[in-house]
């Protein structure tokens, strides 16, 4: 979508090991959310943020962390991957309420 | 926190027949309730939206009514055609910070 960009689009990983994924805008807005989307659950919040070094847990926070040091960064990390991992994770970005998402990242964990 | 319960799961309809989703939720306080289709391989993408104040809300095809007081609201697509086969989503706003707490989604196929 424009102004948002997700990397990596695709990632396999190991379990127990440390992944980072990359969200990036160019609409300098203030609000930056993760979501992960699971068949039967819809979109889970995982963090967001409402600002540079602002941040706070959603309902699936457990085994994630983010960081925001930037206004069109927002990172998202998993310390120590596990297969309950595996899912689509979606980055979107909001000035009010309209949200707009990127286009995903595939992340299994095998 | 917010409770988000979407029906149907899954929904078949015929090219040019109607076809009805609806939301509940449970926070009172809620005033925004956005609807989003997403489309295989791609990111939710929002279509239409209504806020607490209006009871219903038309955009060609689309529409979404609004019941504040049964706490529940409904997207309706008109004269379906077979682009419109894809997943959607209500969500609602909940709180501060502008978040959004979703549905579980309606796959969505319309066949010819």
């Amino acid at each position: 979508d424009a102004g948002i960009t997700q990397s990596p689009r695709h990632k396999v990983t190991e379990t127990g090991t440390p992944v980072t994924l990359r969200c990036h805008q160019t609409e300098n807005h203030r609000y930056m959310y993760w979501y992960r989307q699971d068949p039967g659950h819809g979109l889970r919040l995982i963090h967001y943020s409402y600002g540079v070094k602002d941040t706070d847990k959603g309902e699936v926070s457990d085994g994630y962390s983010v960081s925001r040091s930037k206004t069109e960064d927002f990172l998202l990390t998993l310390e120590s991957a596990t297969s309950s991992q595996t899912s689509v994770y979606f980055c979107a970005i909001s000035e009010l309420d309209g949200y707009t998402f990127g286009s995903g990242t595939r992340l299994t964990v095998v | 926190g917010e409770n988000v319960e979407q029906h149907p799961s899954t929904l078949s309809v015929q090219e040019g027949d109607s076809a009805v989703i609806k939301c509940t939720y449970s926070d009172s306080a809620s005033n925004y309730f956005p609807w989003y289709k997403q489309e295989l391989g791609k990111g939710p993408q929002l279509i239409i939206d209504i806020r607490s104040n209006v009871g219903e809300k038309k955009d060609q095809r689309i529409a979404v009514t609004l019941n504040k007081t049964a706490k529940h609201f409904s997207l309706h697509i008109t004269e379906t055609q077979p682009e419109d086969s894809a997943v959607y989503f209500c969500a609602v706003l909940t709180g501060t910070a502008s978040k959004l707490t979703f549905g579980t989604g309606t796959r969505l196929q319309v066949t010819l």
